[in-house]
């Protein structure tokens, strides 16, 4: 595809709901990154896919987060039993090796809970 | 990762050149410096990366001090819609931990 594509692009849920967001990366590309943003905040890193694996979830807030990329294209990210403080936007990111550093981001999905 | 200090905001008059620093004095030998930019409700847009040569590309220029402990990244005619939060970054490559950048602000 052209860029990488998030969906959807706003999300309400209500405290307590489940929430999946999805991440369509640029076709061909290894890497996958998922960042949370808080309004007036640069993004956190959550974690990171190469193909299918995921390498590093260090940056997922608790055990309600998980992230999936089971044929090593799309992404999703769950978010169970969502709380307030989960608001934010969820951006994706997608890279090529070698260009590691070099990250094409999406627009994002922002989560509002109420 | 090391960490990077940048300016909180800068303003900057349309058509004149931008310059915004970083300092990230400790960087190690395989960190790259990396800066992005994010637009208002946008995801945040890759400018150009460098190890230790200058770098310039269509959007900017970015040099590097010879020890390495800071940068400079260079937009040399500002327009209004370089109106952005950048972020520098150093990495050796891949996740990228981003701080709270600096807002710049091309007026008219």
């Amino acid at each position: 595809g052209a860029g990488v594509s998030q969906s959807p692009r706003y999300k309400v849920a209500k405290r307590g709901q489940d929430v999946a967001l999805r991440c369509d990366p640029i076709s061909g590309h290894v890497s996958l990154f998922w960042y949370q943003q808080a309004l007036g905040q640069g993004p956190e890193f959550l974690t990171y896919f190469q193909n299918e694996a995921q390498l590093d979830k260090s940056g997922l807030p608790s055990d309600r987060f998980f992230a999936e990329r089971p044929e090593g294209s799309v992404s999703t990210l769950k978010i169970q039993r969502t709380q307030q403080e989960d608001s934010a936007v969820y951006l994706c990111a997608s890279s090529q090796p070698p260009s590691g550093g070099k990250l094409f981001f999406g627009s994002g999905t922002q989560l509002s809970v109420l | 990762d090391a960490k990077t200090t940048q300016p909180t905001s800068m303003d900057c008059a349309e058509g004149r050149a931008a310059n915004l620093p970083c300092n990230h004095s400790t960087i190690s030998g395989n960190e790259y410096v990396y800066w992005y930019r994010q637009i208002h409700s946008q995801g945040p847009q890759y400018i150009i990366h460098g190890l230790k040569n200058n770098e310039t590309n269509e959007m900017a220029s970015l040099i590097i001090t010879e020890d390495r402990k800071s940068s400079t990244l260079i937009l040399p005619h500002a327009t209004l819609r370089d109106t952005a939060v950048y972020y520098c970054i150093t990495s050796v490559g891949g996740k990228l931990i981003f701080g709270q950048g600096t807002t710049l602000q091309v007026k008219p």
